[in-house]
């Protein structure tokens, strides 16, 4: 069975770093970009962040770059999404997703929470 | 980068027809055959229905089907169901290497 699993969430403070894993399983990890997406609560889907199978390609919505770095440890079947400067706007629910343009496997969502 | 325009909420009666719509620019939606859209029930993770604007994943039901023309992107369900209530999210592939989303859209089934 395909499966993504987040973890990793929680309440940080304003400025605070926080790093979400992914860990992946029932598909061939390393053949696949991989992807992150939020969801704000009572809000729609943003995407975030995604890299390329081998690392070398990574893209970012404008309000999170300089800020979170996405990287992958495909011997570990593992995506990551390290989160600095944070701010009450990256309150939301993240998504883990398989792929880039289709993102065909969600994962269930981490919760951070980012509030004094 | 701005989210693709999509109608608030959507209702019809069990058995109808409906569509959802989902605008963008020639940027992505009008500038790419890869527009998808994807289901989310209360509390659940979104489920991809459609993707490349007309395919179907395996084991979606063929009431969903999808079209484009230019700078919109459709999302019809037939035969409407009471299970088919839930929010409704199109994306695009941009010009700029990222994926924008719609700003969803609720469907009631009254």
């Amino acid at each position: 069975e395909v499966q993504l699993v987040e973890s990793g969430g929680g309440l940080v403070q304003p400025g605070g770093s926080l790093r979400l894993t992914c860990a992946a399983s029932g598909f061939t990890f390393s053949g696949y970009w991989m992807s992150w997406v939020r969801q704000a609560p009572g809000k729609g889907l943003e995407w975030v962040a995604s890299i390329k199978q081998d690392g070398g390609e990574k893209n970012y919505v404008d309000s999170v770059k300089g800020r979170f770095t996405i990287s992958r440890d495909n011997a570990r079947n593992s995506l990551s999404l390290q989160m600095n400067s944070l701010r009450a706007e990256d309150t939301a629910l993240y998504y883990c997703a398989k792929g880039k343009r289709i993102l065909d496997v969600w994962g269930q969502g981490t919760t951070v929470t980012v509030s004094s | 980068q701005s989210a693709l325009t999509q109608p608030a909420s959507v209702s019809g009666s069990p058995g109808q027809s409906i569509a959802i719509s989902c605008t963008g620019t020639s940027s992505d939606v009008g500038g790419y055959n890869y527009v998808c859209w994807h289901q989310q029930h209360p509390g659940k993770a979104p489920k991809l229905i459609i993707s490349d604007v007309n395919n179907r994943p395996s084991g979606v039901s063929d009431r969903f089907s999808g079209s484009k023309s230019g700078n919109t992107a459709s999302l019809t369900i037939s035969g409407l169901q009471a299970e088919d209530e839930a929010d409704y999210y199109c994306s695009s592939y941009t010009g700029s290497s990222t994926l924008v989303f719609g700003t969803g859209t609720k469907v009631t089934v009254l």
